[in-house]
């Protein structure tokens, strides 16, 4: 299976900073055939089910605020909040979709300084 | 709009089997699929199984394989998530997802609200 760990746990800033998330996979999540990162970051709020925020490692998902921003290839990842809202805390996760079983990783948990 | 909804609550016994519903509306059910992940209580996300919306076919993760049927009904727009042999670790909430394409490796882009299942003696 591939195993996928974030980085960190937990952060807190302050709004209208700038919050990084990492995500590591244990194998490349990349397809050569396409020339596609089998990765993709959800957005999970309390009580709600999670919200897909990116896909294919950096684009976009329609209604998405442009804040929002993946970057990386191969095994390394990285979702940008570039302006925190009050409205982003949240969970959030990275998932493979590359090979079976699909995995998420275990969650990084963002909050307000 | 895309909307995914899923059916009420369930309690069940160990060693019961549980039956999800998830109804499909506001797109064409056989352009895409449907995957199932759970969610135990404050816990991760575990992704289970895809189904194809077009002609049934099934994807699982190995870890259910053989304790998990995923089905389909065309004609209303409905998804089912079977899972047997339940057991306390089973308690989670159940999420079906709409996925972009007819092949398992999309992007999970809508979900339903989720289904509460406990498994409890």
């Amino acid at each position: 299976d591939i195993v996928m760990t974030q980085s960190p746990d937990s952060l807190a800033v302050s709004l209208g900073e700038r919050a990084t998330i990492n995500c590591k996979s244990s194998q490349s999540v990349l397809y050569r055939s396409n020339n596609k990162q089998y990765l993709a970051w959800f957005q999970q709020k309390p009580g709600q089910p999670p919200k897909l925020l990116i896909y294919w490692a950096s684009t976009r998902e329609s209604g998405v605020p442009d804040r929002f921003s993946g970057s990386g290839s191969g095994t390394d990842f990285t979702l940008t909040i570039s302006s925190l809202q009050a409205e982003d805390v949240a969970v959030y996760y990275c998932q493979q979709y590359y090979i079976n079983p699909f995995t998420f990783g275990p969650g990084t948990k963002v909050d307000i300084k | 709009q895309v909307h995914l909804v899923q059916s009420g609550a369930e309690v069940k016994k160990p060693g019961a089997s549980v039956k999800v519903s998830c109804k499909a509306s506001g797109y064409t059910f056989t352009n895409y699929g449907l995957s199932w992940v759970r969610q135990a209580p404050g816990q991760g996300l575990e992704w289970m199984g895809w189904i194809s919306g077009h002609n049934g076919n099934t994807f699982y993760s190995k870890k259910f394989q053989g304790r998990v049927t995923l089905t389909t009904d065309q004609s209303t727009a409905m998804a089912y998530m079977d899972l047997r042999s339940l057991g306390c670790d089973d308690t989670a909430i159940y999420f079906c997802a709409r996925v972009e394409g007819l092949v398992p490796a999309g992007a999970f882009d809508s979900w339903g609200q989720g289904t509460m299942v406990t498994v409890s003696s």
